[in-house]
């Protein structure tokens, strides 16, 4: 059974740099691909982006400019982080995974979602 | 990108049928055979439902079907049950390579 388990600070402040990461167990970050999808508050979903072993990422335009993903082989999970939030960022960020081991249609295994929280 | 458009809200009797349509364009819905539909009730994570646009996803109820004309998907519920009280989204891959997804629609029994 794959599981995906979301950690993060909870709480930050507006224009700091936050880090959120993934724990996989059931499965190894070395196949497939892993993605970052958020919801605000009350909203609907909005993909992140994902990363691949073989380094491929891709990035949501809207947000591109400030985020960046990772993969720890060593650790079995994979990273996101976010520079300069604001209160926008707010929101659960949920991690997923791709649905074929070297292509993802679409994301089918979803961890449970840590709340982010923007405010001074 | 935009997202894809759904209705806010859909409802129905037990019993009955309910269809949402996802709306999109031709860089995306209208493109790909990559279309997901998702379950997500308060608090939870969502679930996949539908994969590429009308396979139900293992474990999923034969009531769920999903379809596509054109630039709309719609994931049609049929015999509505209590349980299937709960948003739902879309999602397709796009021209750009990323995902998006649509609004959500709120499905309730009546």
């Amino acid at each position: 059974q794959v599981l995906l388990r979301e950690s993060g600070p909870g709480l930050a402040k507006p224009s700091e740099t936050l880090s959120l990461t993934c724990a996989v167990s059931g499965a190894s970050v070395t196949s497939y691909y892993w993605a970052w999808i958020r919801q605000p508050p009350e909203k609907g979903l909005e993909w992140v982006g994902y990363t691949h072993y073989t380094a491929s990422t891709k990035y949501n335009p809207s947000l591109t400019s400030r985020v960046s993903m990772s993969l720890d082989t060593s650790n079995n999970e994979f990273s996101l982080r976010l520079t300069s939030v604001t209160a926008a960022d707010t929101a659960v960020y949920f991690c997923a995974r791709g649905n074929y081991p070297s292509d993802a249609t679409g994301w089918v295994i979803w961890g449970q979602g840590t709340l982010l929280t923007v405010s001074s | 990108q935009s997202a894809l458009t759904q209705p806010a809200s859909v409802s129905g009797s037990p019993g009955q049928s309910v269809t949402i349509s996802c709306t999109g364009t031709t860089g995306d819905v209208g493109g790909y055979n990559y279309v997901f539909w998702y379950q997500q009730y308060p608090g939870k994570a969502p679930k996949v439902v539908i994969y590429e646009v009308s396979n139900r996803y293992p474990g999923v109820s034969h009531r769920f079907t999903g379809s596509k004309s054109g630039t709309t998907a719609s994931l049609t519920i049929s015999e509505l049950q209590a349980e299937d009280e709960a948003d739902y989204f879309c999602s397709s891959y796009t021209s750009s390579a990323t995902y998006v997804f649509g609004t959500g629609t709120k499905v309730t029994v009546l």
